[in-house]
């Protein structure tokens, strides 16, 4: 089961674009990149999932180089609702079975 | 409405006292899982399962115990709670499938759990 690296915690002013690099060496073939999102004393939420190059959804992009071992989450224009932890994951593509989280990483939007 | 829900969603409870928190999906996913949250560790996972009857260890399966009689509850039992399982704690649910090219992991609200 992969594991994936992302930095601590990021800062960014309301407007910007972020982005958050995850590290992820160890992908299998069959697994998909996922990333989610959370704010305290919730439940992470689901951002967007891609298995290579760009995926885009209506609140991010991601993107995936050709050997796979690392992706970007792209947040355009953060607001200060945007301030929450940012997860990346490897998932099998069957299902999530056995799930490594990790800690994230902590996005603070100032204004 | 779609949802997990969990219950209770606050429990204060002493050393050695069994408790059972429940979890309940309505979507008809096979796969569901519980998970830990303590303050710098993130998300680690207890225990998870594929469908009824079938469940396996995550990362930190020590001193928990599920069950899977239903597809929809996946209750998580401490048989004796000490306070190192003072945490909070997550309840997802997903198709085992990917659907409309996505894998998502519905959560629930969370319950925080004091062991004293």
């Amino acid at each position: 089961l992969a594991k994936t690296t992302q930095p601590i915690s990021m800062d960014s002013y309301e407007g910007q674009e972020v982005n958050i690099t995850c590290s992820h060496n160890n992908i299998a073939t069959n697994d998909y990149i996922t990333w989610y999102q959370q704010f305290p004393s919730q439940g992470p939420r689901f951002i967007i999932q891609g298995y290579k190059t760009k995926v885009t959804n209506e609140v991010a992009s991601l993107f995936i180089p050709a050997d796979r071992k690392s992706s970007t989450l792209s947040l355009p224009r953060v607001s200060l609702s945007d301030t929450a932890v940012y997860y990346c994951l490897v998932l099998l593509n069957t299902g999530g079975f056995k799930t490594i989280f990790g800690a994230g990483t902590r996005l603070f939007v100032k204004a | 409405e779609a949802q997990v829900t969990q219950n209770p969603r606050y429990l204060i409870t002493v050393t050695g006292k069994k408790l059972t928190v429940t979890c309940s999906q309505n979507m008809n996913h096979e796969y569901m899982s519980w998970y830990r949250q303590d303050p710098g560790l993130g998300l680690r996972q207890i225990y998870y399962s594929m469908n009824v009857e079938v469940t396996d260890k995550g990362d930190v399966p020590e001193g928990y115990k599920v069950s899977r009689k239903e597809k929809r509850n996946f209750p998580l039992i401490l048989e004796s709670p000490s306070p190192n399982q003072t945490s909070l704690y997550f309840c997802a649910s997903s198709l085992s499938t990917p659907s409309g090219g996505r894998n998502e992991q519905f959560f629930g609200p969370g319950t925080r759990l004091t062991v004293l």
